[in-house]
């Protein structure tokens, strides 16, 4: 089945800087979602983005489908921006079986 | 619009009992998902359910797993007899279904069901 990597494993950073989470997966995908999971383990959609470029606030998010990655970008952050986050992706082999796999997330911690 | 609906949000059990827990999908989302997270992992696949029939399930212990979907809306996870491995949060999403081979849909998620097995 489809791989996904999320890099990197845990980023560290003083509240108010930016940082980029990565991920990588291995074949066409049909569908590409970025998730905050919250302290009780809440999966929180951020962005449904198998292509193109989103922005939400703070946080924006790119996929490059053609070279199989995308980014999610967070600006200015905040200590509620803590938290685990996860890429999961839906392959185009899975034709009309649109399960998500996830990648084994980016923990973030934002100190004040 | 109301959100993925679970429940219990947590049970402890001790190892050889039974468990069960429920999923409400958002209304008119065909398909549901069951996923597993162990502490420190992706949530992983169990069963996927499109109306009432099971699309994936490769990935679901059968010898102690079950799940059912009865009319297509709400389902049922049940583990029996549990395993201390079994120790995980379980997580129930839905989403739209689009015509075959027209892409993906973007899948929400309920707030889990927090499982420990003693």
């Amino acid at each position: 089945g489809i791989q996904v990597e999320q890099s990197p494993p845990d980023l560290i950073l003083q509240e108010g800087a930016n940082s980029t989470l990565r991920c990588n997966f291995s074949d066409s995908v049909n569908n590409l979602q970025w998730f905050h999971q919250n302290p009780w383990g809440q999966l929180i959609n951020l962005f449904y983005i198998p292509s193109g470029t989103k922005q939400n606030g703070r946080l924006s998010a790119t996929t490059v489908a053609t070279e199989r990655y995308s980014l999610l970008y967070i600006s200015s952050s905040q200590t509620t921006d803590s938290g685990v986050y996860f890429c999961a992706v839906g392959g185009k082999r899975d034709f009309g079986n649109e399960k998500l796999t996830f990648g084994t997330g980016t923990r973030l911690t934002i100190i004040p | 619009e109301a959100g993925v609906a679970q429940s219990p949000r947590y049970k402890i059990i001790e190892k050889r009992q039974s468990v069960a827990f429920w999923c409400n999908p958002i209304s008119g989302h065909a398909t549901l998902y069951w996923y597993q997270q162990i502490l420190g992992q992706g949530p992983k696949l169990l069963i996927q359910f499109q109306n009432n029939g099971v699309v994936d399930d490769s990935q679901l212990p059968k010898d102690r797993f079950s799940a059912e979907r009865l009319k297509g809306v709400d389902s049922t996870l049940k583990i029996q007899p549990a395993k201390l491995e079994d120790s995980a949060v379980y997580l129930c999403a839905s989403s739209l279904v689009k015509g075959w081979g027209a892409g993906g849909t973007e899948a929400f998620f309920g707030q889990g069901t927090r499982l420990t097995v003693v």
